[in-house]
C-alpha cells in the first residue's frame, strides 16, 4: 500500500541555519503530496501541497518539489526562525476519497 | 471562528470504561476525520465520513465506533477502552479532497487510559 517515509528526528538548528527534512513516498498511481505542520500544543495545519510532477509547493518561506523519478517531496527553507520550532508531516493523498497517509514526523528544534 | 472543535481536551479512564469524544466543526464542511497520533508513528486513521449519516473505517478501526448525525459533529466512541488507546485523538474536517481543500484539525484529545 501507500506509504510516506521521512528523515528522522529531532533536528536542531539554530536561527537563521537552512533546513532540509527528506520524505520519500510509495504509491501506486500518481499522489498529491503535501506537508503539515503541528506547532506545539495545536492541530496540524497544510504548509504547503504539490498535486503533480515537477509542481512546486511554498508557503512562509518553505518550498518542496514534487519529483516523481525519485518519489521525493523534500521540505526546505534557507534561514529558520525560532518560531519554525514545530513538528513537520509529510503526507500523500491517492484517490478520491479524501483521505490522507502521513509520515511519522520531525520534530524541528531552533535555538537562537 | 472557532473552526474545528474537540471536546474534551484530556481525559483518563479505566480499563472497560467507556467514553465519547465530540468533534463539532462550524466550517459547513462535508469530510470529518478521526486520527490518532502515537510517537514514532504520524497520524493514522481510524474512521472518515464523506457527509451527514455517512460512516467508513479508516486504517485503525477496532475498537472505535463512529456517528454522524448531524453535519456539524463527528463522535468517537470508545465502548470499552483499553491501554492501547492511550493515544492523542486529532478531529479533521475538510470541504472536499485534500486534492482541493485542506483538511483543518482541531486541538486534540488526549487520552489515557490505566
Amino acid at each position: 500500500g501507500d506509504s510516506v517515509t521521512q528523515m528522522e528526528g529531532p533536528v536542531t538548528l539554530s536561527e537563521e541555519a537552512f533546513l532540509t527534512i527528506n520524505c520519500t513516498y510509495t504509491a501506486t498511481g500518481y499522489p498529491s503530496l503535501f506537508w503539515y505542520v503541528q506547532y506545539p500544543g495545536e492541530g496540524l495545519q497544510l504548509l504547503l501541497k504539490a498535486t503533480k510532477a515537477d509542481d512546486k509547493g511554498s508557503n512562509k518561506g518553505f518550498e518542496a518539489t514534487y519529483r516523481k523519478e525519485t518519489t521525493s517531496f523534500h521540505l526546505e527553507k534557507g534561514s529558520v526562525q525560532v518560531s519554525d520550532s514545530a513538528v513537520y508531516f509529510c503526507a500523500l493523498s491517492e484517490g478520491s476519497w479524501g483521505k490522507l497517509q502521513f509520515g511519522a514526523g520531525t520534530q524541528v528544534v531552533v535555538t537562537p | 471562528n472557532a473552526g474545528v472543535t474537540q471536546t474534551p481536551k484530556f481525559r483518563v479512564l479505566k480499563t472497560g470504561q467507556s467514553m465519547t469524544l465530540l468533534c463539532a466543526q462550524d466550517m459547513n464542511h462535508e469530510y470529518m476525520y478521526w486520527y490518532r497520533q502515537d510517537p514514532g508513528m504520524g497520524l493514522r486513521l481510524i474512521h472518515y465520513s464523506v457527509g451527514e449519516g455517512t460512516t467508513a473505517k479508516g486504517e485503525v478501526p477496532d475498537g472505535y465506533n463512529v456517528s454522524r448525525l448531524k453535519k456539524q459533529n463527528f463522535l468517537l466512541g470508545l465502548e470499552s477502552a483499553a491501554p492501547s488507546q492511550t493515544s492523542v485523538y486529532f478531529c479533521a474536517s475538510s470541504y472536499g479532497t485534500p486534492d482541493d481543500q485542506p483538511q483543518h484539525f482541531g486541538d486534540g484529545t488526549r487520552l489515557s487510559i490505566l
